[in-house]
């Protein structure tokens, strides 16, 4: 089975770093994905993670452990716009691209 | 053409009718899939299409009917759904399913039983 475990809330400052945090435990390991989803809209892609390191694309990076099974997204210069729902999801693996999704954590970024 | 198009946006339906929803893709991505997502929950799997044939049932309802005409095209039918069944459907595309693609997202359909 697989189990996907991420903060419920966060908040933090405009301008500011946010480290969110995703540690998941799955039968096999096929890559991590994260998704931004702002409040009544699809979720959009963020970040493929399949091997350890970390990948940064402009203001957003994400990390990736697999012996930890730990993941995280980083935001750095926060903007307003940047409160949404941040979704780490894991592939189910096999012959099936059926992807599962942690329970996300909804970020409010403060003036 | 990079996107998923969900229609309708929005649906109000009571429970003794009929409706479908449809999901389109022009990228030619062989798999689709349907989500369910309640309020501030993660998206649920529901269906998977594989080049156009049903994959994945994750055992729901049979008042949810899924149905691929064609590599484009993706409707889920509707039929006397409960109020619990309010929810965003969401649907969404990848270029197969042998691997590991990302999965582009439509933007939802937001669906109320009363």
């Amino acid at each position: 089975g697989q189990n996907i475990d991420q903060p419920t809330e966060m908040t933090a400052t405009e301008g500011a770093i946010v480290q969110i945090n995703c540690t998941y435990q799955t039968s096999g390991f096929n890559g991590l994905f994260w998704y931004q989803q702002h409040a009544g809209e699809a979720p959009t892609f963020l970040s493929y993670n399949v091997l350890d390191g970390l990948e940064e694309k402009g203001r957003f990076s994400s990390f990736l452990s697999r012996s930890k099974g730990y993941s995280y997204l980083l935001l750095k210069e926060l903007q307003m716009k940047d409160s949404a729902s941040y979704l780490c999801a894991v592939p189910h693996g096999g012959a099936t691209n059926k992807l599962i999704f942690g329970t996300g954590t909804l970020l409010a970024v403060q003036p | 053409d990079t996107e998923v198009t969900q229609t309708p946006k929005h649906l109000v339906m009571g429970m003794t009718n009929k409706k479908s929803l449809k999901c389109e893709q022009h990228m030619g991505h062989r798999a689709m899939y349907w989500y369910k997502q309640k309020a501030k929950k993660p998206p649920e799997l529901m269906f998977v299409y594989s080049y156009e044939k049903l994959s994945i049932n994750e055992s729901v309802p049979s008042r949810f009917s899924p149905e691929c005409p064609n590599s484009s095209l993706l409707n889920l039918h509707l039929h006397a759904l409960q109020p619990e069944d309010s929810a965003l459907y969401l649907c969404a595309s990848s270029q197969g399913v042998e691997g590991n693609y990302g999965y582009t997202f439509g933007s939802g359909t937001r669906l109320t039983v009363v």
